[in-house]
Formats: C-alpha cells, sequence, structure tokens
C-alpha cells in the first residue's frame, strides 16, 4: 500500500537557525499536504501542494513539492520557540490521505 | 474552517467496558473521519463516517470493534467496544472542508482514553 516516509524523526535546533524535514511516497500523490501539532493539541492545517514543483511561502516556512510529486519538503528559516512541535506531511492518492510519522522539533534557547 | 468539539476530551475506562466519543461540527460537511493517534505515534485513519450509511473501514478496523454513526451532516461518534489496554490512544474525529479532491482535514481536539 501507499507509504509516505518522513524525516527526519527528531529535530533539536538552536534558536535562529534554519531546518528542513522531508517528505518521501513510494507512488506519485495527487497532493500534498502538511500539519503541525503542538504537544498536547491537535493537528492543525498548515499548507497543501498540488502541482508538480510547486512552492509556497508562510512567513519563515517554505514548502516544497517535487517534480515528480513524490516528495515534499518544509524548510523553517529562522527558528523561534513557537515553532515546537511534530509536521506531519500527509500524501494524498486515490482518495486515500496517509501521513507520515512526523518530525518533532525541540528548540534551544 | 469550522470549529469541531469532542465529548469526552478524556475518560478513564476499564478494560470490557466501550466508550462512545461524540464529535459535532458547526456547520454541515460532507466527509468526516475518525483517527487514532498513539502516544508520540502517527495519524491512523480508523474509518469515514458516511451521512445515511454504514461507515467506511479501513484495513485493521471493525464495526464491531468501531460502531459508527453519522446521522446527520453535523454530528457523528465513535464506540470503542469491549476495550482492553491496547485501545488507550488519542481518538480524533476530522472534517474535510476542501474541495472534494483535496481531502485536507481539520481535526476536533481529540478524546484521550486510557484503559486500565
Amino acid at each position: 500500500g501507499q507509504q509516505v516516509m518522513q524525516i527526519p524523526q527528531y529535530q533539536h535546533v538552536q534558536e535562529g537557525e534554519d531546518f528542513t524535514t522531508y517528505c518521501n511516497s513510494s507512488t506519485t500523490l495527487s497532493n500534498i499536504q502538511w500539519y503541525k501539532q503542538r504537544p498536547g493539541g491537535h493537528p492543525v492545517f498548515l499548507i497543501q501542494l498540488v502541482k508538480s514543483g510547486e512552492v509556497k511561502k508562510q512567513k519563515r516556512l517554505t514548502f516544497q513539492f517535487g517534480e515528480a510529486k513524490k516528495n515534499s519538503s518544509l524548510h523553517i528559516t529562522a527558528t523561534q520557540t513557537t515553532d515546537v512541535g511534530t509536521y506531519f506531511c500527509a500524501g494524498l492518492r486515490d482518495y486515500k490521505l496517509s501521513f507520515g510519522a512526523g518530525t518533532t522539533v525541540t528548540v534551544r534557547a | 474552517s469550522a470549529v469541531i468539539s469532542q465529548k469526552p476530551s478524556r475518560d478513564i475506562c476499564q478494560r470490557g467496558t466501550s466508550l462512545t466519543i461524540q464529535c459535532q461540527v458547526d456547520s454541515q460537511v460532507t466527509m468526516m473521519f475518525w483517527y487514532r493517534q498513539q502516544p508520540g505515534q502517527s495519524l491512523t485513519l480508523i474509518a469515514t463516517a458516511n451521512q445515511g450509511s454504514e461507515a467506511t473501514y479501513e484495513s485493521g478496523f471493525v464495526i464491531d470493534k468501531f460502531p459508527i454513526s453519522r446521522p446527520n451532516l453535523t454530528f457523528s461518534t465513535l464506540t470503542v467496544s469491549n476495550m482492553s489496554p491496547e485501545d488507550s490512544s488519542i481518538y480524533l474525529c476530522s472534517v474535510s472542508l476542501g474541495l472534494l479532491s483535496s481531502y485536507e482535514q481539520y481535526f476536533g481536539p481529540g478524546t484521550r482514553l486510557t484503559v486500565t
């Protein structure tokens, strides 16, 4: 079945630094979605990418969808303590949404 | 986005009993889903709650264990039946508000279930 792999599982970041989390699918996706879950909270929809090679930005967050529509990345610049949480990607194919394992981000002040 | 509420927010239950979780949305939505998230883990789809018909279950989940109701377009329930400690998890309902083809999910606050 469809699998969405996400790396790294954990990301420990110094405040002010940049980092990237990656999402890879074994199959071509209709879209890729990103969610953020704060500690003790529920997942919150961030963004959806649909087109091959698409790039979208939300302030310090940059989301990319690969040319083959099999991979995606989330890059955060100048990390802040408010970025703490788990970031999930989710790939849609054949009306099935599969979530990656998530990247849990901690920030050192 | 929609405002989604769940009841109860948490519960501690004895093995062998059943718990029904309610999900209420402040607007009519076509698609509602039930997920399970075990501590520190990802989200696993249990089933799609269909209004007016039986829910569609994912592999590994069966109606006898997780019966679902969807009486209208704003409400759904998930029952966890004959519970065991392995059912301890967070149960989340979600709705999809975007285009039917996009499946973007908006989650409720979750129900934290502990089975002793």
